[in-house]
């Protein structure tokens, strides 16, 4: 069965600065991985997803993340952080089986002015 | 791209009563559904899997009377809280699976719920 995981539950970073959210998957089949964020009160929105192709993935908000096969790993990133990005953010992973998608236990990330 | 509206948005309800939460998919169908729920700054528990037209699947610990799940039609999953108590107060998401694997799960905006 897939899984994933997200090593830090707490991110912060200042903004203008560089941002990582880290994630790491296992999964039997080939992955598809996705990025999802959570402000508050509010549902999980689709930030981006790796299908298959290039393995930098750009996403929504100039987000992007990379595939990375060898290390297993899906990491978030942006070049630079703005306050209105300080969110929870969850990394997730589904097979090509059509298995149930896992999700990581959450990250959150604090951007400060 | 796919929509899925779940309403209210907020309840307060008090000490006893039942409530209704609605999860919608607007432009597709959906045959399977979750419900999860989410206390603050923690991450989704997922509560129940949600089939059309059969009964829903319950994760561990999770009270199968207390809170009734109906799944009717390929566009409506329907999450019921029984005799509510304040313990029950959190944030309610659902979420639809398109059959594509290659598309994430879309959720719903969430309930908030407070029993008083």
């Amino acid at each position: 069965a897939q899984s994933v995981a997200q090593p830090e539950d707490q991110v912060n970073v200042a903004e203008g600065n560089p941002l990582t959210v880290k994630c790491t998957y296992s999964v039997s089949g080939n992955p598809y991985l996705f990025w999802y964020v959570q402000y508050p009160n509010r549902g999980l929105q689709f930030l981006l997803k790796y299908i298959t192709g290039d393995n930098l993935v750009k996403g929504s908000y100039g987000f992007e993340a990379e595939f990375n096969k060898s290390q297993t790993s899906f990491h978030l990133k942006k070049p630079s952080a703005l306050v209105s990005d300080s969110a929870l953010y969850f990394c997730a992973v589904r097979d090509n089986n059509n298995n149930d998608m896992r999700f990581g236990a959450g990250t959150r990330l604090t951007v400060k002015p | 791209g796919a929509v899925v509206s779940q309403h209210p948005s907020w309840v307060i309800c008090k000490s006893g009563t039942s409530v209704k939460i609605e999860c919608r998919s607007l432009d597709f169908q959906a045959t399977t559904m979750f419900w999860y729920r989410q206390f603050p700054k923690q991450s989704l528990m997922l509560m129940a899997t949600s089939n059309e037209g059969s009964k829903a699947t319950y994760e561990q610990g999770v009270e199968k009377d207390k809170f009734l799940i109906n799944h009717a039609s390929l566009t409506l999953s329907t999450l019921t809280v029984t005799s509510a108590h304040p313990e029950d107060s959190s944030f309610y998401i659902c979420s639809a699976r398109p059959s594509h694997p290659g598309d994430g799960y879309t959720f719903g905006s969430g309930t908030r719920l407070t029993v008083v």
